[in-house]
């Protein structure tokens, strides 16, 4: 079973960037089964998808954050990693890293791509 | 980027009672539907993806429906435990995009 840990600083500033790791335990991020995701949710909201990356270093960005985001991995230390740059207040939220099933076919029918292990998340505040 | 509309946004049951709740996509996702449990405190969960499937160890009483723009999930029996938000994703286009979740509070 897959267990996803973040962690990382919990209170920024404005313009400062929001750095957090995801450590993977239970199985290896090189397996090639997931893609690796970063989710955050605002107080109150539903959640909201930041991006993910395939331990080849294949990325892909919601392009609302594009600009300010980066997302690598590090097979070594199997862990995966967020950036985002130029934080505001609109950015506090809780922050989760979570394994992604891309989508396939199976007798007949098709699925799309879901998040199936999440970590405990961790609050991020930007606050001056 | 597709958006998702939950109804209601609250909803008040008892243990035992059945109920829906609705999901719609403001353009066709076809099936590429999920469907999320999440108690206070806690991380969303898989509970069906492909706008049926349940996944792996989710309790029969969860079932899903619904193709192209109108999803339902329904809890047959609810238990005291079921009582949590819950979030339909579509992933029928990127950037996936979540709904604004659905409290189900015990009445």
């Amino acid at each position: 079973q897959v267990q996803l840990q973040e962690s990382g600083p919990g209170l920024l500033k404005p313009s400062q960037t929001l750095s957090l790791t995801c450590t993977v335990s239970g199985g290896s991020i090189s397996s090639g089964g997931y893609y690796w995701s970063w989710i955050r949710q605002h107080p109150g909201k539903g959640p909201e998808w930041i991006g993910y990356i395939h331990y080849s270093g294949n990325t892909y960005y919601n392009p609302s954050l594009k600009s300010r985001l980066s997302i690598s991995v590090d097979t070594s230390k199997n862990q995966f990693s967020l950036q985002l740059g130029s934080v505001t207040a609109a950015d506090t939220a809780i922050y989760y890293c979570a394994t992604v099933v891309s989508g396939y076919c199976s007798t007949g029918t098709c699925y799309g791509e879901y998040f199936d292990h999440w970590g405990q998340g961790t609050l991020v505040t930007v606050s001056s | 980027d597709i958006q998702m509309t939950q109804s209601p946004s609250s909803l008040s049951a008892s243990v035992g009672d059945r109920v829906t709740i609705a999901c719609r996509a403001d353009q066709n996702i076809n099936r590429y539907l999920n469907w999320y449990q999440q108690k206070p405190g806690k991380a969303p969960k898989l509970l069906i993806y492909g706008a049926s499937k349940l996944q792996s160890g989710v309790p029969s009483r969860f079932s899903g429906s619904g193709s192209r723009t109108d999803f339902t999930l329904t809890i047959s029996s609810l238990q005291p435990e079921d009582f949590a938000t819950y979030y339909c994703q579509q992933c029928y286009s990127a950037p996936n995009t979540f709904g604004q979740g659905t409290k189900l509070e015990i009445k």
